[in-house]
């Protein structure tokens, strides 16, 4: 089954607006964190914010925001201003909790999502 | 700046070749890395978790003797593809955990196949 579904291969966003990229995930574990990250043509995994599955306030981040409607199981990423630097493509991404422990688990990826900004 | 590197950052090799892959965490311990594979235009699929001073945890698929991961150190992951061929080129990324709240990549191996 599919734990993380981005639906939009594609996004387009013109230069200063704001954009919004979807993201809902499956879990049965209360505990979990999700991410985004950013990966522009170079093929670097840029880190841009980070929300756990307990945190009450929605992450922010300079111009990155994330959403999250944890009843809905959605974690979107809203970019404010967009700049011809924002294209690329993005990715969510779901870590869940391994064990009673602290160890960390490994990311399940979306398919991801290309963001291109028009001037 | 950046955190995790890795080595080199594009390999081009013969078919039936080995090639060695280095990812390191900077200024940080990580007693555990992960090892994925990327194709164009595709999400991240991960290979396999490498932990510090036991054997990698490998995904369902991955060929283990295929794919060599050895966590010598607290700082040092590396992958090695053994008698590469072509359909093994990809692009390979390692990644590191800092914390809860942060997980680090390493800038990505671009291998091709000859």
């Amino acid at each position: 089954a599919q734990k993380i579904t981005q639906t939009q291969p594609g996004m387009f966003v013109q230069e200063k607006e704001a954009v919004t990229l979807d993201c809902t995930y499956d879990t049965s574990d209360q505990s979990y964190g999700l991410f985004w990250y950013k990966q522009p043509s170079s093929g670097e995994m840029i880190f841009l914010i980070y929300q756990g599955s307990y945190d009450e306030q929605n992450a922010t981040e300079g111009r990155y925001s994330l959403n999250f409607q944890k009843a809905r199981k959605s974690a979107n990423l809203v970019i404010s201003a967009s700049q011809l630097g924002d294209s690329a493509m993005y990715f969510c991404a779901m870590r869940e909790r391994v064990g009673r422990g602290t160890s960390y688990g490994k990311l399940t990826f979306g398919q991801g999502t290309i963001l291109t900004v028009h001037p | 700046g950046a955190v995790v590197s890795q080595h080199p950052s594009r390999v081009i090799c013969k078919s039936g070749t080995s090639v060695k892959i280095e990812c390191r965490s900077l200024d940080f311990q990580a007693t555990t890395m992960f090892w994925y594979r990327q194709f164009p235009k595709q999400s991240l699929m991960l290979m396999a978790t490498s932990n510090e001073g036991s054997k990698a945890t490998y995904e369902q698929g991955v060929e283990k003797d295929k794919f060599l991961i050895n966590h010598a150190s607290l700082t040092l992951s590396t992958l090695t593809v053994t008698s590469a061929h072509p359909e093994d080129s990809s692009f390979y990324i390692c990644s590191a955990v800092l914390g809860v709240e942060t997980q680090y990549f390493g800038p990505g191996t671009r291998l091709l196949v000859l």
